[in-house]
């Protein structure tokens, strides 16, 4: 199973901070078969990036994803009130696989 | 607009089969450019993929449920369905049904869930 490791567990920020989550992958992960979500409570998961830097549909440019290796970033640039949140990882190259989760939380 | 809507019981006894259904609506689910699945998610753990079936018919499973998962689509109703066999505690989850663009690959629309708790 493709396993992802994200880190920190939790990101204390404030509004006007950026925000940099990391994922980092196992071996057999592609680079651009992965995904970041934002999940907040009571609401379902929202799909942010795809193919590891792609922003999906109406989502705002202060998202952006990135690569290195087997290491991938989601950093916000610039944080709104309604980006605190949990966000997790996915990879979809094989068996879709979920990340265990940043959760980015008012300092 | 396109929504996916989940329905079924919340409350299942242990060792039941838990059933639910995902209608669509605002997109065919005969059509070849989406998959359509299923996720959970058990309170405080991330998401879990569990099944996902294409506009072929085809079906793939997450091996680490062996052979209790089953998802069928009926295209009549615009619908797929999930069933989940021998349901114990640790099947307590929001299940949510999704869609996947098969040009993102991704999981890009959700429904809004459904609580699911086996006791």
């Amino acid at each position: 199973e493709d396993v992802l490791t994200q880190s920190p567990g939790t990101l204390s920020s404030s509004p006007g901070e950026r925000a940099t989550l990391s994922c980092r992958a196992s071996q057999g992960v592609s680079s651009s078969h992965l995904a970041w979500y934002q999940k907040k409570p009571g609401q379902a998961p929202r799909l942010l990036i795809y193919g590891a830097s792609t922003r999906a549909t109406g989502v705002p440019g202060r998202f952006s994803g990135s690569v290195s290796g087997t290491d991938f970033t989601l950093t916000i640039s610039r944080l709104e009130p309604e980006d605190f949140a949990l966000y997790y990882c996915q990879q979809y190259g094989g068996s879709p696989t979920f990340g265990h989760g940043t959760k980015v939380e008012l300092k | 607009q396109l929504r996916l809507q989940e329905s079924g019981p919340g409350l299942v006894k242990p060792s039941e089969t838990l059933s639910l259904t995902c209608t669509v609506s605002g997109a065919s689910i005969g059509s070849s450019n989406y998959h359509w699945g299923w996720i959970r998610q058990p309170p405080g753990k991330e998401p879990q993929w569990l099944a996902t079936i294409y506009y072929t018919k085809d079906t793939y499973y997450n091996p680490s449920l062996n052979s209790r998962v089953t998802i069928s689509s009926d295209t009549s109703k615009n619908q797929f369905s999930l069933r989940l066999s021998s349901v114990t505690a640790a099947d307590t989850a929001v299940y949510y049904c999704v869609r996947r663009d098969i040009m993102i690959l991704a999981f890009d629309i959700w429904g809004q869930g459904t609580m699911v708790t086996v006791s």
